[in-house]
């Protein structure tokens, strides 16, 4: 168990919609990041935060957006859903900003879009 | 930008016999470089990670990496694989994102091991 939880484990909804994704990092990491994985693209950075700011962004659709909240929780909210966001969306964290610290990830989030 | 690949889809290797997951980078400036494993239906499991020092970084799970850096290479190994190391692994690499003083992992394409008996 790595300690990142996230919720729910799936998720299956029809396009056009909305979901969020929520993740609790483990205790006392202040930086969350996202990930997107998926048969063709493989594993892709979508975006990071850090103690409730938005340090670092990737590839990620402007049909999505994140934040990073008081507690530390993230949520990723996905809109106008389409087939092919259909992906296990994976929450990590880590202690600090730094390269040094490990990322620990949750189990992730399996979103199918029908 | 800084990458890795790793050149085998699939590696497959007896148990007891030792192991190597192949994972080459291109980095500006000093490489972070990280290895996970990825069992079916779970998250990404970290397993070792080499940002100085030692050639030789040991692990989780009887893993160690060899970092090489006149070859560009991080290569996984294993002395003795067991079968329930039949997993999925990728290596990453951390990369610092200037603006905003993020960073992201960016990951290989992962090589599926298969330890047979």
């Amino acid at each position: 168990d790595s300690g990142v939880t996230q919720t729910p484990k799936h998720l299956i909804t029809a396009t056009g919609q909305r979901v969020t994704l929520r993740c609790s990092p483990r205790s006392g990491d202040l930086s969350v990041y996202w990930y997107q994985q998926s048969l063709d693209q493989g594993l892709q950075f979508l975006i990071q935060y850090y103690n409730g700011e938005e340090r670092a962004k990737g590839n990620i659709l402007e049909r999505f957006s994140a934040q990073q909240f008081p507690d530390l929780h993230s949520e990723l909210n996905l809109s106008s859903l389409e087939l092919g966001d259909s992906a296990l969306y994976f929450c990590a964290s880590s202690a600090d900003r730094s390269r040094n610290s490990e990322a620990f990830f949750g189990q992730g989030t399996r979103l199918t879009v029908v | 930008a800084q990458s890795v690949a790793q050149p085998e889809d699939q590696v497959n290797v007896a148990e007891g016999n030792p192991l190597t997951v192949k994972c080459t980078y291109s980095v500006s400036g000093n490489p972070y470089l990280f290895w996970y494993v990825q069992y079916p239906n779970r998250g990404l499991q970290f397993l070792l990670k080499y940002i100085t020092g030692d050639n030789l970084v040991k692990g989780s799970y009887g893993f160690e990496a060899e970092f090489n850096k006149s070859q560009t290479s991080f290569h996984l190994k294993k002395p003795s694989a067991l079968v329930s190391d039949s997993a999925l692994y990728f290596c990453a690499v951390r990369d610092l994102i200037l603006t905003g003083g993020g960073n992201k992992l960016t990951f290989g394409t992962g090589t599926q091991l298969k330890v047979e008996l």
